[in-house]
């Protein structure tokens, strides 16, 4: 089994959409949740983190924790095109040095 | 800054070269890593350094080597070459002081081996 799995997708939306992008994980030591985005041949930019459980917003942007289920999700409100991207969920353990990220969703925001 | 730089963008090899990736950043981090990227797959950890002197394995370190002989450098060096290793690389870089700190990927290189 996998430590993180994410839903390939592709995701289509039109603009102004909202999105959901979601990650489950195995290991119960993760406490560092991240979010990536990652355009076409380019290298990943963080988008955000949380630590440990909960939410975290940062503007159009909101992350969620739910340790009790090891579910993460990333909210994207009103959509823009240049939001088509590949997202990728990434953890750690708090005092890992190690980082196991999902494969990625690629998501089209369509004008 | 240049942040971290990735040199050759582009490769193709045989089946059976050496050569080595180059990773250099300038933000004087200590944390320094390997990826390899394939569909399906993500993003999946070949080896990782703390500090000069120090290298670790991650998921996938087999068929690869590194060193770490300064802070700024973090060369991948792959002694014989196999279809399987037919991916993009990507480095990264992060500071270790404090509680977490953003990992910063460089551009990729595009390996394919005959």
């Amino acid at each position: 089994q996998k430590e993180v799995e994410q839903d390939p997708g592709p995701l289509s939306v039109p603009e102004g959409a909202i999105v959901s992008l979601n990650c489950t994980y195995s290991n119960s030591a993760f406490q560092y949740f991240m979010w990536y985005r990652q355009y076409s041949r380019k290298g990943p930019e963080l988008l955000m983190y949380t630590y440990s459980s909960g939410n975290k917003e940062d503007g159009r942007f909101t992350a969620q924790v739910d340790k009790s289920s090891k579910y993460i999700s990333l909210f994207i409100r009103d959509s823009q095109p240049s939001d088509s991207a590949t997202y990728l969920c990434a953890m750690s353990a708090r005092t890992g040095n190690q980082f196991y990220f999902g494969t990625g969703t690629s998501l089209t925001v369509i004008p | 800054n240049a942040g971290v730089t990735q040199t050759p963008k582009f490769q193709v090899l045989k089946t059976g070269q050496s050569m080595t990736l180059q990773c250099a950043q300038d933000m004087n981090h200590e944390y320094m890593s390997w990826y390899r990227q394939d569909p399906g797959m993500g993003l999946r950890l070949i080896h990782y350094s703390v500090g000069a002197g120090i290298t670790d394995q991650g998921e996938v370190p087999n068929g690869y080597n590194v060193s770490r002989s300064t802070t700024e450098d973090f060369p991948l060096r792959l002694l014989s070459a196999a279809p399987s290793q037919t991916s993009v690389y990507f480095c990264a870089s992060r500071d270790l002081a404090g509680d977490y700190n953003e990992q910063f990927f460089g551009p990729g290189t595009r390996l394919t081996v005959l």
